[in-house]
């Protein structure tokens, strides 16, 4: 099962908005990737991190790698109607190879 | 630079019937995946290659589904006979090598929606 605690489940929120989203687990990861997925269409990557601490954008959008390496947030700033999405945190293990684990999931609505 | 091809996009069959899925990686990845993605879940990891050989294949339902990369390029999964649970997108991925580090980052196709009737 999913060992990725992801939240919130959803966000409504209004354009020009900045929007925060976090994952949590009881597990230490050596990467945390960032992924979002529109309707129809397979996940597409926005941000890989790999050591503890560090902090990468990438446009609007700024993540951290948590210093406990148990935990990880993406915000976005400013957002726009095209953010609307499903956002995923992945992260890989130090015990799992390359076996990427996904939390469920952030629904993000943003009213024009 | 051409992404992951997947074909079909969709596909209805009913159970017990058989299916196949198809998959090109980004040229040169070395690494290709398998997962499943259940409606509103996270996709799940299903087998992993590396070349023609398979790394992890641990939460592969071996009764049902079987996957190969003969020649170390394209990849092809099967679900047989199929049950109505395997419902779901089944997406592909690749990465330029496996392992920890830059270089792994998966790379995913657009999926292909299987429903099962």
């Amino acid at each position: 099962g999913q060992q990725l605690n992801q939240s919130p489940q959803s966000m409504f929120i209004q354009e020009g908005e900045d929007v925060s989203m976090n994952c949590t687990s009881s597990s230490i990861f050596n990467t945390w990737l960032w992924y979002k997925q529109d309707p129809g269409e397979g996940p597409v990557l926005l941000i890989a991190l790999y050591k503890a601490g560090e902090l990468t954008s990438n446009g609007r959008l700024t993540a951290q790698f948590g210093i406990t390496r148990k935990d990880s947030f993406l915000n976005i700033s400013a957002s726009i109607p095209s953010d609307v999405g499903i956002y995923f945190c992945a992260g890989l293990k130090e015990t799992s190879g390359s076996r990427l684990t996904f939390g469920e999931g952030t629904q993000l609505t943003v009213n024009p | 630079e051409a992404g992951v091809a997947q074909s079909p996009r969709y596909k209805i069959i009913e159970k017990r019937q058989s299916v196949a899925f198809w998959c090109n990686p980004i040229s040169g990845h070395a690494t290709l995946y398998w997962y499943q993605q259940i409606l509103g879940q996270g996709p799940k990891l299903l087998i992993q290659f590396q070349n023609n050989g398979v790394v992890d294949d641990s939460q592969l339902p071996k009764d049902r589904f079987s996957a190969e990369r003969l020649k170390g390029v394209d990849s092809t999964l099967k679900i047989q006979p199929a049950k109505l649970e395997d419902s779901a997108v089944y997406l592909c991925a690749s990465s330029y090598i496996k392992g920890q580090g830059a270089g792994n980052e998966q790379f995913f196709g657009p999926g292909t929606r299987l429903t099962v009737l």
